[in-house]
């Protein structure tokens, strides 16, 4: 089992749809999760971090579940600008020092 | 401020020659990181740097592949004997002592003839 898999996509939606991606992870040890976005070409920048009790910012609600081992972001009311890829990611172990990215999941928004 | 900056931006080389990547992270960033990220793939973490300690190098593919970063400043990626398949961009990160963010530079696109 890899130790982040994610659902490629891409995920097609139109302009004001909602819109959940999942991640599941294999370390049960895992502590710390967040959300990373990609641009095309361009390099990932940490959209927000993911809480054991779950987290909004703005249009966006990250949750975890700790028991299926699985993360989620949901996105409500979708923009053009959230067209990217949105990156998964696990620490490897406990501390700072290192995490692991999923592959991501493409999201694409369509007027 | 000054993000992570990279250079090159692009280099393209022939098979066979050695290439030096650099990386200058954000200033007072402690922890330093590389990554390669070949087309349409993940991110795939390469080495780890932090501060004097000893860098975790578990994730160099091979011998070819070595790094370098004096103190707690700029850092170089050197392939030797490249090949086709280390075409890719490879992306430098750095990040504050305790801090789990990692912020990234525009990475350095490499294509091997």
């Amino acid at each position: 089992r890899k130790e982040v898999e994610q659902d490629p996509g891409p995920f097609n939606v139109p302009e004001g749809a909602t819109v959940a991606f999942n991640c599941t992870y294999s370390n049960s040890a895992s502590q710390s999760f967040f959300w990373y976005r990609q641009d095309c070409r361009k390099e990932p920048k940490l959209l927000m971090s993911v809480y054991s009790s779950g987290n909004e910012d703005g249009r966006f609600t990250a949750q975890l579940n700790r028991a299926s081992q699985y993360i989620s972001l949901l996105i409500r009311d979708s923009k053009l600008s959230d067209s990217a890829t949105y990156l998964c990611v696990v620490n490897r172990q406990s501390g700072y020092s290192t995490l692991t990215f999923g592959k991501g999941t493409m999201l694409l928004v369509s007027p | 401020g000054a993000g992570v900056s990279q250079s090159p931006s692009n280099k393209v080389t022939e098979k066979g020659k050695d290439v030096e990547l650099r990386c200058d992270p954000i200033s007072g960033h402690t922890a330093l990181y590389w990554y390669r990220q070949r087309l349409g793939q993940g991110l795939e973490f390469l080495i780890y740097f932090q501060g004097n300690s000893a860098p975790d190098k578990s994730g160099l593919p091979s011998d070819r592949f070595s790094a370098e970063r004096t103190g707690e400043s700029v850092s170089t990626l050197t392939i030797q004997r490249t090949q086709q398949e280390d075409s890719a961009v490879y992306l430098c990160a750095s990040r504050r002592g305790h801090s789990y963010e990692q912020y990234f530079g525009p990475g350095t696109r490499l294509t091997v003839t």
